[in-house]
């Protein structure tokens, strides 16, 4: 059973740099893409973006300037950064698995894949503060 | 962008209804919507992908129907343990969440 286990600092001043990372344990690394979602208090969820086994990234557009999203496949782990950070990224961040689901497109005659995360971190609380 | 709109934003029912969440999305998706159910202070738990399909280990009472741009979750009967927040997810395009259903007791 796969589970992700994530961490990094709490508390950080306005402009200062978020990092957290997150472990993969007891299932494969490769085949998936790994992603992180945000959620401010008491609201909804918020993708920020994504990356597989190989280092290909995807990020959310209105993120994208102050986010990276990098792989250690030595370690099974895959890591957060978002500089700058303001009040406004005060969330709780979670790590998640991004499961496929393949499609053939009669079209194109291609396979196409879609991903959806199925497997989540517990969440980090991370709060800007000055 | 792929933008999703869930309704309601919150529902009041009994423990025996049968209760149903609807995602609109701003253009089509396919069938690739998912479902999420959020308890306080926990991680959202997958019940429900490719639009219909019940994810292991997910009770039967829990279904999702619908394409192209409009989608539903229905509980058939509600049990306690279902009182939470409920979430679309459309992945077709990057990925967006709705807004949020949080289904309350009556």
């Amino acid at each position: 059973q796969v589970q992700l286990q994530q961490w990094g600092a709490g508390l950080l001043k306005p402009s200062e740099t978020l990092s957290l990372t997150c472990a993969v344990y007891g299932g494969s690394f490769s085949g998936y893409y790994w992603g992180w979602i945000r959620q401010p208090p008491g609201k909804g969820l918020e993708w920020m973006g994504e990356i597989n086994h190989s280092g290909s990234t995807n990020y959310n557009p209105s993120l994208k300037s102050r986010v990276t999203i990098s792989v250690d496949t030595s370690k099974n782990q895959f890591s957060l950064k978002l500089s700058s950070v303001t009040a406004a990224d005060t969330a709780v961040y979670y790590c998640a698995r991004g499961q496929y689901t393949s499609h053939w497109d009669l079209q194109t005659r291609r396979v196409f894949y879609f991903y959806y995360m199925d497997v989540w971190g517990k969440g980090t609380t991370v709060t800007v503060s000055s | 962008d792929i933008q999703m709109t869930q309704s309601p934003s919150t529902l009041s029912a009994s423990v025996g209804d049968r209760v149903t969440i609807t995602c609109r999305a701003s253009q089509s998706i396919s069938s690739w919507l998912a479902w999420y159910q959020q308890k306080p202070g926990t991680a959202p738990k997958l019940l429900i992908y490719k639009a219909s399909s019940l994810e292991s280990g997910v009770p039967s009472r829990f279904s999702g129907s619908g394409s192209g741009t409009e989608f539903t979750l229905t509980i058939s009967s509600l049990q306690p343990d279902d009182f939470a927040t409920y979430y679309c997810l459309q992945y077709k395009s990057d990925y967006t969440f709705g807004q949020g259903t949080k289904l309350e007791i009556k």
